[in-house]
């Protein structure tokens, strides 16, 4: 069963400092890596989607590197802004299917 | 394009209360889902279809029933509520079941069940 954790749960930093969330997952045989941004009270949104082949992915101030044989990935956000204060959840493919294993989400506020 | 809707946003509900969850999706997806996310735990999936008229068992069925009469249309069911089903249900929906794909989500349904 694969396993999707991510720390830490919340993360309070002042406006323009990069910010650096870690997602760890037990089983590495994955076929892509999700992150996702969830607004108070609102649905997912997704960010960047890595392949099992890409060491990593960007979108604009967004950056998020895969390491499949340590088993995680990491988001950056480079100069963070007040509007980056929201829930960062990163997921996983169970196995070669669609049904995704969730981790609970890093909490950043970002303090102007 | 609304893209995925939820019906209610909130609901309270007694205990042995029924009800139905309603997501309406427009984007001609061919699979849907529903998620409870409860504090502390990540999102875990419920139920899924792969296509009108078909349903399947997710994670934490117990407690729920489903159905898809409707390309558009994913109905989640809690015929007896429970304390235990207190939480956010998000309904998200997907062109096809293949892994490297994103599933679009709806805003949730706030559930308390007292």
């Amino acid at each position: 069963k694969q396993e999707v954790t991510q720390i830490p749960a919340a993360l309070s930093v002042p406006e323009g400092e990069n910010l650096v969330l870690n997602c760890s997952f037990t089983d590495s045989a994955i076929y892509n890596l999700q992150w996702f941004r969830q607004d108070p009270g609102k649905g997912l949104t997704s960010l960047l989607l890595i392949q099992s082949s890409q060491r990593e992915q960007t979108s604009g101030r967004l950056n998020a590197s895969l390491d499949k044989s340590s088993g995680r990935s990491t988001l950056y956000i480079a100069a963070s802004q007040p509007g980056d204060s929201a829930t960062y959840l990163c997921a996983v493919p169970r196995s070669n299917d669609y049904k995704l294993s969730f981790g609970a989400g890093t909490t950043v506020t970002v303090r102007a | 394009n609304a893209g995925v809707t939820q019906t209610p946003k909130f609901r309270v509900l007694k205990t042995g209360q029924s009800m139905t969850l309603l997501c309406a999706q427009d984007m001609n997806h061919e699979y849907m889902y529903w998620y409870r996310q409860d504090p502390g735990m990540g999102l875990r999936l419920i139920h899924y279809s792969v296509g009108e008229g078909t349903t399947a068992k997710g994670e934490v069925p117990d407690g729920y029933n489903v159905s898809r009469l409707k390309k558009q249309n994913f109905l989640l069911g809690l015929e007896s509520a429970a304390p235990s089903q207190t939480s956010v249900y998000f309904c998200a929906s997907s062109w096809s079941g293949t892994s490297g794909e994103t599933q679009y989500f709806g805003p949730g349904t706030r559930l308390l069940v007292l």
